[in-house]
Parts: structure tokens; sequence; C-alpha cells
């Protein structure tokens, strides 16, 4: 089975200061990695991915994360939070192979970026 | 990137009625969509997985009955709460894999109140 941790349920940040909002995930086989948005009554918004290749991913609005192998992490990161950045953050997993396609969620991050 | 609609965004209904959901893919041909469950502050909850003119799949604990899924075209799947209660008032989102099998999509969500 595969799972996904998120060990913060808040995390707080000056403007301007870099965040890290930290993800921890467990599946067979190589995994598919993802990192989707949420504002209050919406949909989540796909900010990033990590399928193959370089372990740094960028993605949307200045985010990126490190897929780390060896630590099963897929942090998220940006150097500079602005206000605007605070939602509601998920990580997700599927497995690379075999007949499951559905993502498998984190329990979401609720970010607050203080002016 | 590939856009997935909602319809309707918020529905209120008396208790006991039935009320549809609606989820289409607008720009793609969706072969597998999925339905999630979103209480707040919580993560997704997947409910069940289906596949153009097919039965859905449906998670452990989900009522088949209870919440009838139909994906009758590569573009469009519905979601129908049958006999509602207030329970069953949450946040319904969709999603849909077309294209490449890693891309998933999600719709904005509909708000279920039931009273």
């Amino acid at each position: 089975a595969q799972s996904v941790a998120q060990p913060e349920d808040q995390v707080n940040v000056a403007e301007g200061n870099p965040l890290t909002v930290k993800c921890t995930y467990s599946v067979s086989g190589n995994p598919y990695l993802f990192w989707y948005v949420q504002y209050p009554n919406r949909g989540l918004q796909f900010l990033l991915k990590y399928i193959t290749g370089d372990n740094l991913v960028k993605g949307s609005y200045g985010f990126e994360a490190e897929f780390n192998k060896s630590q099963t992490s897929f942090h998220l990161k940006k150097p500079s939070a602005l206000v605007s950045d605070s939602a509601l953050y998920f990580c997700a997993v599927r497995a690379g192979s075999g007949s499951a396609r559905q993502l498998t969620f984190g329990s979401g991050t609720q970010l607050t970026v203080l002016p | 990137g590939a856009v997935v609609s909602q319809h309707p965004s918020r529905v209120i209904c008396k208790s006991g009625t039935s009320v549809k959901i609606e989820c289409r893919s607008l720009d793609f041909q969706a072969t597998t969509m999925f339905w999630y469950r979103q209480f707040p502050k919580q993560s997704l909850m997947l409910m069940a997985t289906s596949n153009e003119g097919s039965k859905a799949t449906y998670e452990q604990g989900v009522e088949k009955d209870k919440f009838l899924i139909n994906h009758a075209s590569l573009t469009l799947s519905t979601l129908t709460v049958t006999s509602a209660h207030p329970e069953d008032s949450s946040f319904y989102i969709c999603s849909a894999i077309g294209g490449a099998i890693y891309e998933q999509y999600f719709g904005p969500g509909t708000r279920l109140t039931v009273t």
C-alpha cells in the first residue's frame, strides 16, 4: 500500500523568508510524486511533480521540491514566501507502475505567511 | 494545462432528496475519473474510481447504492447522492486522467449542503 505523511499540520513563516513544507512517502517501486495547493472552497491546483530525472523539480509560482530517494522525502520549498502563498498544501504519491492509478494524499499542511 | 469542470459549484438540498454532480473534462478525453470527498481542513478521501463504459470501483466503506457514479462518455462523469442526509454535506472533488498516465487534473469542487 502507498502512503504519504505530512508531519506538520501548520507552518507559519514571515513574508520574504524561505519556506519548507515537509513530505515523506511510502510506495512500492518508483514513485510519482506531486504537490498541490488548495485555496478555501476551491479544488486542487497542481504545483509540480517528480516522475524521473533531476531530483530538484521546479514548479509554478516559484515553488520547487527535492526528491530524496534515501530519505523517501519530497519536501516543498520556496526561497521567499509571499502572503498570497497562504493556503493548504497537499503532497501526493502513486506508484510508477502497476494497475493502481489513483493518487494517495497526505493530510495536508496549512501554510500561513505573515506580513 | 487540461481543464476539468464541475457543476454545480454549490448546491443546497433537503434531506431525503437526490442531487447530481457533473464532472467534465473540457479539452481532453478522460479514460479514468476519480471522485473524492473532503471534510473541512482535512485531506481528500477517495470515494471511487470510474472508467468510461464500465462500473465504478468503490473504496471500502463507500456505499455504492448511495453514491451512484456514471461515466458514460470520455468527457463526463456524474456522481448522484441519493436520499441525501445532513451527514452527506461535504466538499466533493472530481479528478480525471487523460493523456500521460501520470497527469491527474482536478475539478474546482462542489460544496453540498443537506438541510
